[in-house]
């Protein structure tokens, strides 16, 4: 069984400063892990995923997480933020291909973040 | 045209009501879910089917039951609805070819309220 936790439910930020999204995970297996924004009144869209290779992964609107997997943490970041950027964050894991949980997303609180002028 | 499209988008009922939310998608993708979404609880996974002859619970299915008519069309049914299945709701969809599955669509949600 995995499950994610979310570290903080909400932050607020200045327009421009830099932001980090904190999101630890357990699993007794091996993980992808993934990043979905939620804009007001809207579904989750993804942001970036994590499934092998570099741990530094880079998504839409200049955000990026990197993967430690000796920490068990996948921290979402941006160096400076807009309005544009106000939403809810979601991290999510999923099972590694192979088993029967393959394709299912476990996914944490969420994060509101709020980007104010 | 939106991909992953969810009838009604707002619905209020009385306790005790039976009633369904249903999904359509034009993803052609054969994997389907129902999520709800409680403030501070994330999204949780209600149901979700593999194809149209593969259904299988999630965390929470007490209380709800699904119908995978087609390909393109997944719903959920609250047969008796109670108060605290108030929530948003979510269908979404996956393609299961290896390096497309781990990608989910939502669709833009059912908001519910159960008085």
């Amino acid at each position: 069984a995995q499950s994610v936790t979310q570290l903080d439910s909400q932050v607020p930020v200045f327009e421009e400063a830099p932001v980090e999204l904190r999101c630890n995970y357990s699993s007794s297996v091996s993980v992808y892990l993934f990043w979905y924004v939620q804009y007001p009144n809207q579904g989750l869209q993804l942001l970036l995923k994590y499934l092998s290779g570099s741990t530094l992964v880079k998504g839409i609107n200049g955000f990026e997480a990197e993967f430690n997997k000796s920490q068990t943490s996948f921290h979402l970041r941006k160096p400076s933020v807009h309005i544009s950027d106000t939403a809810e964050y979601f991290c999510a894991v999923s099972p590694l291909a192979g088993g029967t949980s393959y394709g299912k997303l476990t996914f944490g609180q969420g994060t509101i973040l709020t980007v104010h002028p | 045209d939106a991909d992953v499209t969810q009838t009604p988008r707002n619905r209020i009922t009385k306790t005790g009501k039976r009633i369904m939310l249903e999904c359509s998608q034009t993803k052609g993708h054969d994997r389907m879910y129902w999520y709800r979404q409680d403030p501070g609880l994330g999204l949780r996974l209600i149901y979700y089917s593999f194809d149209v002859k593969d259904i299988n619970k999630g965390e929470i299915s007490d209380g709800y039951s699904v119908s995978r008519q087609a390909q393109a069309k997944f719903s959920l049914s609250l047969e008796s609805a109670i108060p605290n299945q108030t929530a948003l709701y979510f269908c979404a969809t996956s393609d299961p070819t290896p390096g497309y599955l781990e990608t989910q669509y939502f669709g833009p949600g059912t908001r519910l309220l159960v008085l």
